[in-house]
């Protein structure tokens, strides 16, 4: 069964560094997400995307923060100067939307990146 | 701003017993609601999608109801097996929007 991936599972990086976390979304799907969850928190929505641009964005999602699906398979989540706050697990996720039919509107999840910020 | 509550946030039972977890969301306008399970330190596995039309959703020994008016739902475990110990997630997609808000979670213990 098709799969969302993420890379890498877990990015350890000091403060003010810029990391990049990866996705691959399942090969059909038209829309992507980025999710977090802070240690013990609930998970939070970020961004998603569709067409090639950001549909919606939370208040998290400030100008750190930006996504680009660079080809036709990866979906990449840039922090720019990574705080101590940032710490967390990023989940990605994508759905497919055909129309007609409702029960593709399930958003399936990655495993995560869980990102440490020294 | 929806706001999604689960009850209890941690529940035990030994092998063998049914169970229910609750999921409570604010506002009724929602598109659909999704059931996930998140074991320790891994990803979301979907579990069941109701929209907002249906009133439950089945799937082996899971059944998720949805009444949108009164803002609940419910996750039925029948049968419940040790290997079901998880963290179980509900997360409601408002009509309009795209993302989906989550609850904090129930985390279960099934006791072999």
């Amino acid at each position: 069964e098709p799969e969302v991936t993420q890379t890498p599972s877990h990015q350890v990086t000091q403060m003010g560094q810029e990391v990049i976390l990866r996705c691959v979304p399942i090969s059909n799907h038209l829309y992507f997400y980025w999710y977090r969850q802070i240690l013990g928190q609930k998970v939070e929505f970020l961004v998603s995307f569709y067409n090639n641009e950001i549909s919606e964005k939370s208040e998290i999602f400030d100008d750190q923060f930006s996504v680009e699906r660079p080809d036709g398979s990866n979906f990449t989540l840039k922090i720019r100067s990574t705080k101590l706050e940032d710490s967390a697990m990023y989940f990605c996720a994508s759905r497919v939307r055909l129309a007609g039919v409702g029960s593709t509107d399930t958003q399936y999840f990655g495993p995560g990146t869980r990102l440490t910020v020294l | 701003k929806q706001e999604v509550t689960q009850i209890p946030a941690a529940l035990s039972v030994p092998e063998g017993e049914n169970l229910v977890l609750n999921c409570s969301f604010t506002d009724s306008a929602i598109y659909n609601l999704q059931w996930f399970r998140q074991d320790p330190g891994k990803g979301l596995t979907s579990l069941l999608l109701i929209q907002s039309s249906q009133r439950e959703q089945t799937s082996g020994r899971l059944n998720a109801s949805l009444d949108k008016s009164s803002g609940r739902s419910t996750l039925y475990i029948a049968a419940s097996q040790p290997g079901d110990s998880a963290t179980y997630l509900c997360a409601v997609r408002q009509t309009g929007a795209n993302n989906l808000f989550f609850g904090t979670g129930t985390r279960l213990t099934v006791i072999p």
